[in-house]
């Protein structure tokens, strides 16, 4: 049984650029939702999807926006990257809009240079 | 707003000690508690989580931690640290119990020496 996968691992991106991070669902699992870990920090919830649909976010600008697609994998992008976008990327999966447990990926690391 | 408090960012014990690792919690409405832990170059594991069946809560790999109202506090335990114990713990808060749009600490790092 698959858990959740992300990809990439790693990532290094211009300041300015816009980057895409990916993440499928560990099986069985409708929901997805994306955190933020900065460097020595603990994660930070940025927003969930269910149903396609963007159910709650957490304090990020607009910069960051996702999609959730018919398969229940998602994306995270981030346009117009700063530095402080430097960070570890968790994706955690769950069911039904986020009524059982979340199992989280091993991350993408991204850093802005 | 909720909020949790992570009490020492670095804990050291020599192995077969007694672990302990703090969190207090702010909320205005009673809380869902979790505690994850973090190995290097991975993602989050669950260890255990308070949803108000019982004060006290087992986890895995012989973790337990105590709800306590009164001082608003989940401290994590464990009777024997073992090396393999070595990781960043986090605790978080969430409004339901499933642990969605959770709110995390800062994390302890806990280094066990033999």
């Amino acid at each position: 049984d698959a858990g959740v996968t992300q990809s990439p691992t790693h990532l290094i991106k211009t300041r300015g650029q816009q980057v895409t991070l990916r993440c499928s669902p560990k099986s069985g699992h409708d929901t997805v939702s994306w955190y933020q870990q900065a460097l020595g920090q603990g994660p930070q919830f940025i927003f969930q999807y269910y149903e396609e649909e963007e159910r709650q976010r957490g304090n990020f600008p607009d910069r960051f926006s996702g999609h959730q697609f018919p398969n229940y994998s998602s994306e995270l992008n981030v346009n117009a990257l700063l530095l402080g976008d430097s960070a570890l990327y968790l994706c955690a999966s769950s069911f039904g809009g986020g009524g059982t447990e979340a199992f989280f990926g091993q991350g993408t690391r991204l850093t802005v240079v | 707003a909720q909020s949790v408090t992570q009490l020492g960012s670095h804990v050291s014990v020599s192995e077969g000690a007694l672990v302990l690792l703090r969190c207090n919690y702010s909320s205005s409405v009673p809380p869902y508690l979790f505690w994850y832990v973090q190995y290097p170059n991975q993602g989050l594991q669950l260890l255990l989580k308070y949803t108000s069946a019982a004060t006290l809560v087992k986890g895995i790999n012989g973790f337990e931690a105590e709800f306590k109202k009164s001082e608003t506090s989940f401290h994590l335990t464990k009777p024997s640290a073992h090396m393999s114990d070595a990781a960043e713990y986090f605790c978080a808060v969430s409004k339901n119990q499933a642990g969605t749009a959770l709110i995390f600490g800062k994390g302890t790092t806990l280094s066990v020496s033999s």
